[in-house]
């Protein structure tokens, strides 16, 4: 079936500028997740989602950054007035269930959204 | 901040050698996993081992968990040139199971 998708691939910004990032995880699961990775870097942590419920966002860099996922589906990483610091790659992750104990909660990642900030 | 830390931090082999990447951690976890990352793509879950076990096979790949230690080891046996990609390991917090936090990586290239 239809992996983790997210939209755009690609985007350049102005410094300033806000940008909105899309996630569409895979139909069913019930976690989403956001990551951020910095070139030559893993992935680190910025926001959990249960169904619509942001019960994590203990890892967003600023008051700047800003996720939904109204109905419990579709998520948006909203990043307002961008620095050149955001750049990196944004990646979102969905799971069947809502830890990461067992082998059904295993998180799957979309390509991610690489930005570029000017 | 990054719980993890890998090495080493590139490796290069010849196609049909086997290549050993190490991961050490600093806190109680549930499980850890590894992940693979090819260049331009999202990462791809290759193994999970929990923190009562000590080995795990899957195909190609042997994980081994030392908890005593804090360390973590992927052996890729009989490498293809396939293999080459970035390859990351991740633990979760006892307290916050569902976030996954990532070691450094390590850069592997498998020469044909």
């Amino acid at each position: 079936g239809a992996g983790v998708s997210q939209s755009p691939r690609y985007k350049v910004a102005k410094r300033g500028q806000d940008v909105a990032l899309r996630c569409d995880p895979i139909s069913g699961h019930v976690s989403l997740f956001w990551y951020q990775q910095a070139l030559g870097q893993g992935p680190e942590f910025l926001t959990y989602f249960q169904n619509e419920a942001q019960l994590d966002k203990s890892g967003l860099p600023s008051d700047r950054f800003f996720a939904e996922r109204p109905e419990g589906s579709v998520s948006t990483l909203k990043i307002q007035r961008t620095q050149q610091e955001d750049s990196a790659v944004y990646l979102c992750a969905s799971s069947l269930g809502w830890g990461a104990r067992t082998d059904t909660d295993t998180q799957y990642f979309g390509p991610g959204t690489r930005l570029t900030v000017l | 901040s990054q719980q993890g830390e890998e090495d080493p931090q590139a490796l290069s082999i010849q196609e049909g050698e086997n290549a050993t990447m190490n991961c050490s951690y600093k806190t109680s976890i549930n499980n850890l996993q590894w992940y693979r990352q090819n260049s331009g793509r999202g990462l791809v879950h290759l193994i999970l081992i929990r923190s009562n076990e000590r080995e795990k096979h899957s195909g190609r790949l042997r994980v081994t968990l030392d908890t005593s230690k804090k360390s973590s080891s992927l052996l890729i046996t009989a490498s293809r040139a396939a293999d080459t990609a970035s390859y990351f390991c991740a633990t979760d917090e006892v307290d916050s199971s569902y976030k996954l936090i990532f070691g450094s990586g390590t850069r592997l290239l498998v020469r044909p």
